[in-house]
């Protein structure tokens, strides 16, 4: 069963970078488009980005240029940075694998990011 | 930024019926996009319970199920157990934003 567990710090300042990375396990992490998904307090699901197993990724036009996503294969692991965050961005962060058909259907447990001087 | 409407919350009593809708418009449900649905229960990660308009994942009960109309999906508990008590998301792709898109999300509440 494919199992994915984010990490990083929960405490950003405002304007640094937020930087998270999501580890799979019990799977391979080809052939999948890996996502980013937050979630601010009391609010809905926002989806911030996914890069595929060959680094080609995308990322949610609202976010403007503060996304960078990266994939190490050989660690099965992938990674976001956040730059230039502000209080808007406290949120629980998921990483999630989307399947082919569109839908995310493994999730990470989340982990929450406060920022805040 | 939600661009699919979902009522904030609907309520039923234990063993009845309720739905939920996903309002959209031709930029997303209506041009022919998937829809998915997500159970959220307190605490934790969103966990998909239909995928493709009316599929269930293994291990999702068949009280649970999905349609799609045009510009709106709807899914539906049937037989409303004290456990369905949750937040519930829908999602679907929008070609005019370029990004999956979900639900303001609904909770369900069991009287």
């Amino acid at each position: 069963q494919v199992q994915l567990q984010e990490s990083g710090p929960g405490l950003v300042k405002p304007s640094e970078t937020l930087s998270l990375t999501c580890t799979v396990s019990g799977g391979s992490i080809g052939y999948y488009h890996w996502s980013w998904i937050r979630q601010p307090p009391g609010k809905a699901l926002e989806w911030i980005a996914y890069i595929y197993y060959n680094g080609s990724a995308n990322h949610n036009p609202s976010l403007k240029s503060r996304v960078t996503m990266s994939v190490d294969t050989s660690k099965k692991q992938f990674s976001l940075k956040l730059s230039s965050v502000s209080a808007a961005d406290t949120a629980v962060y998921y990483c999630a694998r989307r399947a082919d058909y569109g839908a995310f259907d493994m999730w990470g447990q989340g982990t929450v990011v406060t920022v805040s001087s | 930024q939600s661009v699919l409407t979902q009522p904030p919350s609907v309520s039923g009593a234990p063993g009845q019926r309720v739905t939920i809708s996903c309002t959209g418009s031709s930029s997303n449900i209506g041009a022919g996009y998937d829809v998915h649905w997500y159970q959220q229960l307190p605490g934790t990660a969103p966990k998909l319970l239909i995928y493709v308009n009316n599929n269930r994942p293994s291990g999702v009960p068949d009280r649970f199920s999905g349609s799609k109309s045009g510009t709106s999906a709807s899914l539906a508990i049937s037989g409303l157990q004290a456990g369905d008590e949750a937040d519930y998301y829908c999602q679907s792709y929008d070609s005019s934003l370029s990004v999956s898109v979900f639900g303001t999300g609904t909770k369900v509440i069991v009287l």
